[in-house]
């Protein structure tokens, strides 16, 4: 089945103590992306990827990294997680970019950060 | 930059109620304009799209017309049904400000009782 996987789906943490959260897709898509979902702002771009090794900022990059060492993963990375970074995140992948081709998103992850 | 507006929700309806959801946007230049859904528990899927001035994008009942004059798309059902009870977000893709991301709304979410 195509899809894209995200891990874990809920995750409470501490300030300050590293985490990551996985994201696959086993679509041979050469485009990823993640976003924040935050109540009143809708979905917000953290990092995208049209390549592999190829990342960029989005609108929202700052306490976040990315790394795309191969086509299928897109693992975000939150070296030193603040309570302001406590929202709902997806990954989403798409054949090119998401203005030609339909973008599929994973089923989220909730983070929250005490 | 870029930016999407829609009209807040909830919007709740009753089954077989024709149900429009208002988006306009700003941009520069061209924007492609879609409309992904969210249902509880799930990630995005894209509903509809549309590429064009004029251009009407339909899936599943639902339909929008790309107005460049009015800077709008919006969503239309003739005759909702409680499994339509879901967040409906309103995005646009492909200008320069809005390149490699899709830019969206704050979402409406829309609760369809029997």
């Amino acid at each position: 089945e195509a899809q894209v996987t995200q891990n874990p789906r809920y995750l409470i943490t501490v300030t300050g103590k590293k985490l990551t959260v996985t994201c696959s897709q086993n679509m041979n898509h050469e485009y990823m992306s993640w976003y924040r979902q935050d109540p009143g702002l809708g979905l917000r771009q953290i990092y995208y990827s049209m390549n592999v090794e190829v990342t960029d900022k989005g609108d929202v990059p700052e306490g976040y990294k990315v790394s795309r060492k191969e086509k299928r993963n897109f693992p975000l990375i939150l070296e030193s997680p603040s309570p302001n970074q406590t929202s709902l995140y997806f990954c989403a992948s798409s054949p090119r970019g998401p203005t030609d081709t339909e973008a599929f998103f994973g089923q989220g992850t909730r983070l929250t950060v005490v | 930059g870029d930016s999407v507006t829609q009209m807040e929700g909830p919007v709740t309806l009753s089954e077989e109620a024709f149900l429009t959801i208002n988006c306009t946007y700003t941009a520069t230049g061209y924007p492609s304009l879609f409309w992904y859904v969210q249902y509880p528990g799930e990630g995005l899927q894209l509903l509809l799209k549309a590429t064009k001035a004029d251009d009407k994008g339909s899936n599943k009942g639902f339909e929008a017309t790309y107005r460049k004059e009015t800077t709008s798309f919006h969503l239309e059902k003739g005759s909702v049904q409680v499994s339509d009870s879901a967040v409906y977000f309103c995005a646009l893709s492909g200008t320069t400000d809005s390149w490699g991301k899709l830019q969206f709304g704050a979402g409406t979410q829309v609760v369809v009782t029997p």
